[in-house]
């Protein structure tokens, strides 16, 4: 069974303020590794795909990067509106006639002015 | 706005009671998703359609069913609905049957039972 772990459960920083959010996986074939964002009472949106370890993939203040056993969401110099909850999935294993991803729990941000 | 759309945005309902959630998905996805989110458990997958047809079951109860129609747009049933079914209900939709490009989730439907 595909398993999420992210940590830290939830960060404040302050505005400018870099950090990293970590994803730990452990998954039988990894078909696939996704970052989303999740908005206070919306949807998750998504934001990259990360296939095989050393691939990165950037956008705007965002970078994420992949191992084999864990994935790294850098915030370089956040801003109040990068607040969110940022979820990370796993596609490994087929559930009946597809892969579907196994979400974690997510990392809550915070950044203030 | 995202292109998948929810119906309704909130529910408030009484135990053993039954609802039906309604989603359309963003224009030219076949494949439909429902998933529950929930504090405690977080985004749990509950059923996939694609193009009408049942593709993959997740945690799913008994107590809930969904079906994808001709037009595409998918409905999930919940009934004899207990406390502990108060979550937030997301849908969202691909162009085919994989994640690898992403899904695009809907607003969601706030479903309270009391």
């Amino acid at each position: 069974e595909d398993q999420v772990t992210q940590s830290p459960e939830a960060l404040r920083l302050q505005e400018g303020e870099s950090s990293s959010l970590n994803c730990s996986y452990t998954v039988s074939g990894l078909r696939g590794l996704f970052w989303y964002r999740q908005d206070p009472g919306k949807g998750p949106e998504f934001l990259f795909t990360l296939y095989s370890a050393g691939e990165e993939k950037e956008k705007e203040r965002l970078k994420a990067t992949l191992t084999k056993k864990e994935s790294f969401l850098h915030i370089t110099a956040p801003k109040p509106e990068d607040s969110a909850t940022y979820l990370c999935a796993v596609q490994g294993g087929r559930r009946g006639g597809s892969y579907i991803p196994t979400f974690g729990r997510g990392t809550s941000l915070i950044v203030h002015p | 706005d995202s292109g998948v759309t929810q119906t309704p945005k909130h529910l408030i309902t009484a135990t053993g009671q039954r609802v039906t959630l309604r989603c359309s998905p963003r224009s030219g996805d076949l494949s439909v998703y429902w998933y529950q989110q929930s504090l405690d458990q977080g985004l749990q997958f509950l059923i996939q359609y694609y193009n009408g047809e049942e593709r993959a079951k997740g945690n799913i109860l008994e107590r809930f069913s969904a079906q994808q129609f001709p037009d595409l747009h998918s409905e999930l049933n919940l009934s004899s609905l207990e406390l502990g079914d108060s979550a937030l209900y997301f849908c969202a939709s691909s162009v085919g049957s994989g994640a690898n490009y992403g899904y695009t989730f809907g607003s969601g439907t706030r479903l309270t039972v009391v």
